[in-house]
C-alpha cells in the first residue's frame, strides 16, 4: 500500500518569492508520482507527473518537482510565485501496477502581495 | 486536453432523499472512472472504482447501499446518494482513467457540492 505524505498543512509566501511545497511517499512498490492544484470550488488540475526517466520535472505554471528515490520525496518549487497561485495542492502516488491515486492531505499556499 | 463534465455542479435537497450527480468525459473514452469525497479543507478519499458494464468497486467503509454507482456506458458514470442526511454533505469529485497498463492519468471532473438540510 502507499501513503503520501504533505509536511506542511499551510504556506503563506509573499508574491515573487520562491515557495517549496514538501511531499514524502511511502510505497514498496515502484511509483508514479503526481502533483495537482485545486482552486475553491472546483476539481483537480494535473500540475505535473513523474513516471520514469528524468527525476526533474517540469509541469504548467512554471512549477517543477524533483523525484528523491532515497528520500522518498517528491518537492513541488516554482522560483517566483504569483497572486494567481493560491490554491491547495495535492501530492498524489499510484503503485506501479494499481489504478489507484492515493492523495496526501494538501497544502494551502496563500500568496500575498 | 481530456475534459471530465459533473452535473449538478451544486445541490441543495432535503434530508431522506436521493441525489443522482453525473460524471462524463466529453472527449474521450473513459476504461475506468473513479469517485471521490472531499470534506471541507481535507483531502480527496476514495469512494469507489466503476468499470463499464461491471459492478463497482467500492473501498472499505463505503456503504455500497448508500452510494449507488452505474456505469452504463464509457463516458458516463453516476454517482446515486440514496436516502441523504447532513451528514452526507459533502463535495463529491469524479475522474476518469485514460488508457491501461501500468500508467495512471485520470482526469477530474469540477465536483459537486452537495448540500442535505
Amino acid at each position: 500500500a502507499q501513503s503520501v505524505t504533505q509536511l506542511d498543512s499551510q504556506v503563506p509566501v509573499f508574491e515573487e518569492a520562491p515557495v517549496e511545497l514538501r511531499c514524502n511517499y511511502s510505497s514498496s512498490v515502484s511509483v508514479y508520482l503526481f502533483w495537482y492544484v485545486q482552486y475553491p470550488n472546483q476539481g483537480l488540475q494535473l500540475l505535473l507527473k513523474y513516471l520514469s526517466g528524468s527525476t526533474l520535472v517540469k509541469g504548467i505554471n512554471g512549477f517543477e518537482a524533483e523525484f528523491n528515490k532515497s528520500q522518498t520525496s517528491f518537492h513541488l518549487r516554482k522560483p517566483s510565485v504569483h497572486i494567481s497561485d493560491t490554491a491547495e495542492y495535492f501530492c498524489a502516488v499510484s503503485g506501479s501496477g494499481s489504478e489507484k491515486l492515493v492523495f496526501g492531505k494538501g497544502t494551502k499556499l496563500t500568496v500575498n502581495p | 486536453g481530456a475534459v471530465v463534465s459533473q452535473h449538478p455542479s451544486r445541490v441543495i435537497c432535503k434530508s431522506g432523499t436521493s441525489v443522482k450527480i453525473e460524471c462524463r468525459s466529453l472527449d474521450f473514452q473513459a476504461t475506468t472512472m473513479f469517485w471521490y469525497r472531499q470534506f471541507p479543507k481535507q483531502s480527496l478519499m476514495l469512494m469507489a472504482t466503476s468499470n463499464e458494464g461491471s459492478k463497482a468497486t467500492y473501498e472499505q467503509g463505503v456503504e455500497k447501499d448508500k452510494f449507488l454507482i452505474n456505469h452504463a456506458s464509457l463516458t458516463l458514470s453516476t454517482l446515486t446518494v440514496t436516502s441523504a442526511h447532513p451528514e452526507d454533505s459533502s463535495f463529491y469529485i469524479c475522474s476518469a482513467r485514460v488508457g491501461t497498463g501500468n500508467y495512471n492519468e485520470q482526469f477530474f471532473g469540477p465536483g459537486t457540492r452537495l448540500t442535505v438540510l
